[in-house]
């Protein structure tokens, strides 16, 4: 069974700061997708960026950034310039290619950005 | 906006009854899953169906059920109904699995269930 580890519960930068969210997860799988999503206050939950693992290149969505290291089985998240808005719960997640397209997801990270 | 639409947002019931809760897929997905969000488990899959087949089932008591109806849409059944049941309840959509962004998945606003 695949599983997804987000080490840091909290994490708190300054406004306009460069912060990074790790994740690690094992699987014995070589294709695959990874996601972060956000949930802030109000409970939705938003994809912020999405990565598929055949991929080499590293995905990017505006001020989003990963960095997928395959071999190491990581995969952290990269946020710049932050904005108050960025504050919420982030959320790795996990999916198999085919067949079985559940995600399984990390505890989360609690994201707060400091004015 | 992600075009999912979950109803009721909120619902109280007592122990022991049933409720059911309904989502909407985007229009053009043919997947629809069912996740748990709770305090002491997390985010869990519950179950997926595939254009009205299910096709995957995760952590979902015996007490649950669910169905995707020929117009797409789906409903998740919760019977004698326990404390513990109290969590939000999200459902997800996709296009399909077919890679290229159609396996990702857009998730409802939830239903957010508290057992009294």
């Amino acid at each position: 069974a695949q599983t997804v580890t987000q080490s840091q519960p909290e994490m708190s930068v300054q406004e306009a700061e460069t912060v990074t969210l790790s994740c690690t997860y094992d699987t014995s799988e070589s294709n695959y997708y990874l996601f972060w999503y956000k949930q802030p206050p109000s409970r939705q939950m938003i994809l912020v960026i999405r990565q598929e693992a055949y991929k080499q290149q590293n995905a990017t969505e505006n001020r989003f950034s990963v960095n997928f290291q395959k071999a190491a089985k990581s995969f952290s998240l990269k946020i710049s310039d932050s904005q108050l808005g960025d504050t919420a719960m982030y959320f790795c997640a996990f999916m198999k290619n085919f067949g079985n397209e559940k995600l399984t997801f990390g505890t989360g990270t609690r994201l707060t950005i400091i004015p | 906006d992600s075009g999912v639409t979950q109803t009721p947002k909120h619902l109280i019931t007592a122990t022991g009854q049933r409720v059911t809760l309904r989502c909407s897929p985007r229009s053009g997905d043919l997947s629809v899953y069912w996740y748990q969000q709770s305090l002491d488990q997390g985010l869990q899959f519950l179950i997926q169906y595939y254009n009205g087949e299910e096709r995957a089932k995760g952590n979902i008591l015996e007490r649950f059920s669910a169905q995707q109806f020929p117009d797409l849409h789906s409903e998740l059944n919760l019977s004698s109904l326990e404390l513990g049941d109290s969590a939000l309840y999200f459902c997800a959509s996709s296009r399909s699995s077919a890679g290229q962004g159609q396996e990702t998945q857009y998730f409802g606003p939830g239903t957010r269930l508290l057992v009294l």
